[in-house]
């Protein structure tokens, strides 16, 4: 069955200093990746997606994710952390039946 | 850019009632999906639909209904409202080609009392 492991329920990161958060995902094919944003009584939003190709890809806001077939995992990266970019944030994979399996969520805390 | 509108983002409601939750997208998406958010447990499926009047079930339908009579709007309903059912939902869009990424709504937070 397919699932999404979030395994830091909760980070803080100075401003300025940069950003790991982990996803490992269950799949038996080639995954369909997302990374979401949720920000306080919001929906969630979109930062990027992986389908096949490049396997670093980039987002929005100056995020990238890079995908690693051999350790199932789809990390989200960013250089340097933004007060702004304080939210939760979710890993997704989606199959071939336009079904998407979501991770439990990090919660992200900027330090100033 | 692509607006999913869900009616209310707040609803009390009493253990019995019948409870409806309106969802309208604006961009000819033709899938669906109702999720429920619970802290630590991500989200997690109730139903999609991938066009009018066709619908599958998720991973927790039990208590739910839904209904599509128009591609613009997906209608969750729970039959007899319970405690439990208290929780955070989201309603998306997607579009049906080569797994398009979802598009959500603002969420309707529904307090069963």
């Amino acid at each position: 069955a397919q699932s999404v492991t979030q395994p830091d329920i909760h980070i803080t990161v100075s401003e300025g200093a940069s950003l790991e958060l982990r996803c490992n995902y269950s799949y038996g094919a080639t995954p369909y990746l997302f990374w979401y944003v949720q920000s306080p009584g919001q929906g969630l939003q979109l930062l990027l997606k992986y389908f096949s190709g490049d396997t670093l890809v980039q987002g929005i806001k100056g995020f990238e994710a890079e995908f690693k077939r051999s350790q199932s995992s789809f990390n989200l990266r960013k250089p340097s952390v933004h007060w702004s970019d304080a939210a939760e944030y979710f890993c997704a994979v989606g199959d071939n039946f336009n079904k998407f399996y979501f991770g439990s969520g990090t919660k992200l805390n900027v330090k100033p | 850019d692509v607006k999913v509108t869900q009616s209310s983002r707040y609803l009390v409601k009493r253990t019995g009632e019948k409870v409806f939750l309106e969802c309208v997208q604006d961009m000819d998406h033709e899938n669906m999906f109702w999720y429920r958010q619970d802290p630590g447990l991500g989200l997690r499926l109730i139903y999609f639909s991938y066009d009018v009047k066709m619908k599958e079930k998720g991973d927790i339908p039990e208590g739910y209904s839904v209904s599509r009579e128009k591609k613009e709007r997906f209608s969750l309903i729970l039959e007899s409202a319970s405690t439990n059912q208290t929780s955070m939902y989201l309603c998306a869009s997607s579009l049906y080609s080569a797994v398009g990424a979802l598009h959500f709504g603002n969420g309707t937070r529904l307090t069963v009392t």
